[in-house]
């Protein structure tokens, strides 16, 4: 059945970079555009981009603009979205969906990113 | 604070009908599709209305949408207990070139 399943939890430093992967089985990776989502504890949703998977091409939120990169193996059906300088305020899961019929319409289960020192 | 703009709270009792409004400008829901997510406690989101007022296969009648100017709003009736979660209204917003997310709204069944 079709599915992301993604990596799973990271705790890494203020300042470092954390690499999230997405991979995809069920249906035909470069078929469907990828957004990534992330959620801090206890907040509301956030979206930071998308990536079509066939072309490479990327739209990403202004907020994360020069910090979010979003990309993708098509040899393993694998998405990623790597965030850098990464802040305490950074804290979150992240989430990638696919939009296969409808927007967003298949999600992965999550990865927790913590940032602490 | 989000670009879209959601109670944070609603309530109803089993069979009612409740309905979670989302505030928008021209440069989003005035000009684009809404879509509406439900996230259960500790789970990923889910669609539950698209494009203003479709309902993705799977997801009961139970559940509408509707939108007017720069509002939008989704109405549950039946309500059940299987229906208390968050709600999101989301769409593209065209001065941000992005999209963007209401704050959410928590559903209680009473």
């Amino acid at each position: 059945q079709v599915q992301l399943v993604q990596s799973g939890a990271e705790v890494r430093k203020p300042g470092a970079s954390v690499k999230v992967s997405c991979k995809a089985s069920g249906f035909t990776f470069t078929s469907h555009d990828f957004n990534w989502v992330r959620q801090a504890p206890g907040q509301g949703l956030e979206w930071m981009g998308w990536m079509n998977p066939d072309s490479a091409n990327t739209g990403y939120a202004q907020k994360f603009q020069g910090r979010v990169t979003m990309s993708r193996d098509t040899s393993i059906s694998t998405a990623y979205m790597e965030l850098t300088d990464l802040r305490y305020e950074d804290t979150a899961v992240y989430y990638c969906a696919i939009n296969r019929y409808y927007f967003m319409d298949v999600w992965g289960e999550g990865t927790t990113v913590t940032v602490s020192s | 604070h989000s670009v879209l703009t959601q109670p944070p709270s609603a309530s109803g009792t089993p069979g009612q009908r409740v309905t979670i409004s989302c505030a928008g400008s021209d440069s989003n829901i005035g000009n684009n599709h809404v879509n509406w997510f439900q996230q259960l406690p500790g789970t990923a989101p889910r669609i539950v209305i698209h494009n203003n007022n479709q309902r993705p296969s799977g997801v009961p009648d139970r559940f509408s949408g509707s939108k007017s100017g720069t509002s939008a709003s989704l109405a549950i009736s039946g309500l059940q207990s299987e229906d208390e979660a968050d709600y999101y209204c989301a769409a593209w917003d065209d001065s941000m070139n992005g999209r963007v997310f209401g704050g959410g709204t928590m559903l209680t069944v009473l």
